[in-house]
């Protein structure tokens, strides 16, 4: 079983639309992550959050927000979608936040 | 903020050479990570090294970590051409614990 999911694997779609990615852990973990990566292989961190705390990116824009329904999941969703946002988008979790982060394989986000 | 920075951005060697990736940051850390990314995929875990800790092994791997100059370094022995993948370190920004990633450096292993 995949430990971390994340679906779809492809989005492509048109400026101004909303759209979310979901993601789900089946790794009990308590702590989950969003990561953009760009083209040039950058991996920013946009959101962390467990169940007693979300930290987000100062530099993320409000279109995102994540929204976490339980435990064992955490989606993104994003509103009024920009060319800019093309980029993968990576879900992660974690036991803790010191420990070894599990990675999804990732949804390619392509804004025409 | 960007915390790791990988040196080199790109590195190609050929088969049974080994390569060398280093890892430099800028504030105090708990831990340092390294992970691997096959194009196309996502990262996979490879060490985990803390910040009492100078040195850990994995296989052919062997990670260092020198906290006095704020860096670290990757280095995989008798590379295989299925080495070839981009590398990451990631550590967490002082106090919050938080994975933060490089660019990452992206080695290509020859046959």
């Amino acid at each position: 079983d995949t430990a971390v999911s994340q679906t779809p694997k492809y989005l492509v779609t048109q400026m101004g639309n909303d759209k979310s990615i979901k993601c789900e852990q089946n790794l009990g973990h308590d702590t989950m992550y969003w990561y953009k990566q760009d083209s040039k292989k950058f991996l920013k961190i946009m959101f962390s959050y467990n169940n007693k705390e979300l930290i987000i990116n100062e530099t993320v824009p409000n279109r995102f927000s994540p929204k976490s329904p339980d435990k064992a999941h955490l989606n993104l969703h994003i509103n009024s979608l920009e060319l800019g946002d093309s980029a993968v988008y990576f879900c992660a979790s974690s036991q803790d936040w010191q420990g070894r982060a599990f990675f999804g394989q990732g949804t390619r986000l392509t804004v025409v | 903020s960007q915390q790791g920075e990988e040196d080199p951005q790109a590195l190609s060697i050929q088969e049974g050479e080994n390569a060398t990736m280093n890892c430099s940051y800028k504030t105090s850390i708990n831990n340092l990570q390294w992970y691997r990314q096959n194009s196309g995929r996502g990262l996979v875990h490879l060490i985990l090294i803390r910040s009492n800790e100078r040195e850990k092994h994995s296989g052919r791997l062997r990670v260092t970590l020198d906290t006095s100059k704020k860096s670290s370094s990757l280095l995989i022995t008798a590379s295989r051409a299925a080495d070839t993948a981009s590398y990451f370190c990631a550590t967490d920004e002082g106090g919050s614990y938080i994975p933060t990633f490089g660019r990452g450096t992206s080695l290509i292993v020859h046959p």
